[in-house]
């Protein structure tokens, strides 16, 4: 099981809004560390969504957007289109390991556009 | 156009060693640290190890630890994870990620993402 806890699965029709949580412990998001999102399409690598809980890089509709409240984070997607459908991926720091650094991720949702 | 490319996987048997080879380009990559992110078949992404931009701090997930060695050599913008005593549970996708360190408004905690991913190389372990 994954440190970060996502829905295995969500969807929307086209137009909708969708949200997916990450839910984490005091240990990572609690203790402060960012969560960022990954969008994974069959076939390809992860490619990062939002970083630093809300942020966007260039090139990323605003139709997704981030945000965070004490153990857990969301990622909310407006607008649903058909190209959404992939497996989305929370990903944050965990300090639980003394002397180990650890990055953690969330088990992925898949996100099914109707 | 900044770009990672993963080499080396293949299948090896129960106990064996491969190397895996990222190489870099279109980014300062001795300013970088980098990442090996592993995702077995149907699976999610698991954090395997990460080096420093120097080379001189290396990081090994639990699983992994004492099996596997990751290296670079800047003037190749090259990362290497060396894999040994592979088994069964190895067997993954294996992604090359690119760190992004900042700290947050704070200025006391520091936090990480992945701007950039190879496309991977697979690995099977299997008799």
């Amino acid at each position: 099981q994954s440190v970060l806890t996502q829905p295995p699965s969500v969807s929307g029709a086209p137009g909708q809004r969708v949200t997916i949580s990450c839910t984490g412990s005091s240990s990572n998001i609690g203790a402060g560390y960012h969560v960022h999102w990954y969008q994974q399409v069959p076939g390809a690598p992860p490619k990062l969504l939002i970083y630093g809980n809300t942020n966007r890089p260039s090139g990323v509709p605003d139709r997704f957007s981030g945000s965070k409240s004490g153990t857990s984070a969301s990622l909310a997607i407006t607008g649903l289109q058909a190209e959404d459908e992939a497996e989305y991926y929370c990903q944050s720091y965990d300090n639980s390991l003394s002397g180990s650094p650890n990055w953690v991720f969330g088990g992925g949702t898949k996100l099914t556009v109707l | 156009e900044e770009q990672l490319v993963e080499s080396g996987g293949g299948l090896v048997q129960p106990g064996g060693s491969l190397r895996l080879s990222c190489s870099a380009s279109g980014f300062t990559f001795s300013s970088s640290a980098v990442h090996w992110v592993r995702q077995a078949p149907g699976k999610g992404l698991k954090y395997v190890s990460a080096i420093n931009n120097n080379g001189v701090n290396t990081h090994y997930a639990e699983s992994v630890k004492g099996r596997f060695t990751i290296s670079r050599d800047n003037s190749k913008n090259t990362v290497w994870l060396q894999m040994s005593s592979l088994r069964d549970e190895d067997t993954a996708m294996y992604y090359c990620v690119k760190e992004v360190y900042y700290y947050d408004n704070s200025g006391l905690s520091g936090q990480w993402y992945f701007d950039l991913w190879g496309r991977g190389t697979p690995v099977t372990v299997s008799s």
